[in-house]
């Protein structure tokens, strides 16, 4: 079993939905990092977090360290949100461990 | 202020060379860290350096290898390359130790022929 587990694999909405992505982890954590990859490659941080919820524009994170799981939502979707949403976990000696991702597709 | 670069952007080289890929950070990070994106497959930590110093590396065989720089820009050095080293190699930043948001650079393509 995978240490970082994501959830929903593929993920295809409607422009304007809300979109909710799950990230469940088994191991001691100091810090979850939601990521995004655009096609191509290119990797933007969005949000680290240790607890709590975080929000920037239409993005939310939250996390629940004592039940392990983090979601990231995204309020009134759009086309240009279509990206891979990686969910990462990094340990206390720093080790980092990535969940596979999960590929969002928001239709026009 | 300019982000993380990396060069070269692509990379071939024949199995059994040697590559050298480069990193600066986004100044006044300290922390610099390297993964591997293969065809298929997600990211993989490989290795993460602060202050001059290798903090942790990810499971990777030996030949994988690198170095920080007094100005925190980096060096990844992969030996005896295989077919399978072909991957986006990926660096990014990050301003405290271990614990702050990261930075990516756009990375480079290598390729292994």
């Amino acid at each position: 079993k995978n240490e970082v587990e994501q959830s929903p694999q593929n993920l295809t909405a409607q422009e304007g939905e809300f979109i909710t992505i799950n990230c469940s982890y088994s191991v001691g954590i100091s810090a979850l990092h939601w990521l995004q990859q655009h096609p191509g490659g290119g990797i933007v941080s969005l949000f680290m977090l240790s607890s709590g919820k975080k929000k920037h524009g239409r993005l939310i994170a939250t996390i629940n360290i004592q039940e392990k799981h983090s979601s990231l939502h995204i309020t009134a979707s759009h086309p240009r949100d279509s990206a891979v949403y990686i969910c990462a976990v990094r340990r206390a000696e720093g080790k980092i461990i990535f969940g596979k991702g999960t590929r969002l597709h928001i239709l026009p | 202020e300019a982000g993380v670069t990396q060069s070269p952007t692509h990379l071939i080289k024949t199995r059994g060379q040697q590559a050298t890929l480069r990193c600066s950070p986004i100044s006044g990070h300290t922390s610099v860290y390297w993964y591997q994106q293969a065809l298929g497959l997600g990211l993989q930590f490989l290795l993460w350096y602060d202050e001059g110093e290798e903090r942790n590396r990810g499971n990777f065989p030996p030949r994988f290898s690198g170095r920080q720089f007094p100005n925190y820009s980096s060096e990844l050095n992969v030996n005896a390359l295989e077919l399978e080293d072909s991957a986006l190699y990926l660096c990014a930043s990050s301003l405290i130790q271990g614990f702050g948001g990261y930075t990516f650079g756009s990375g480079t393509r290598l390729t292994v022929v």
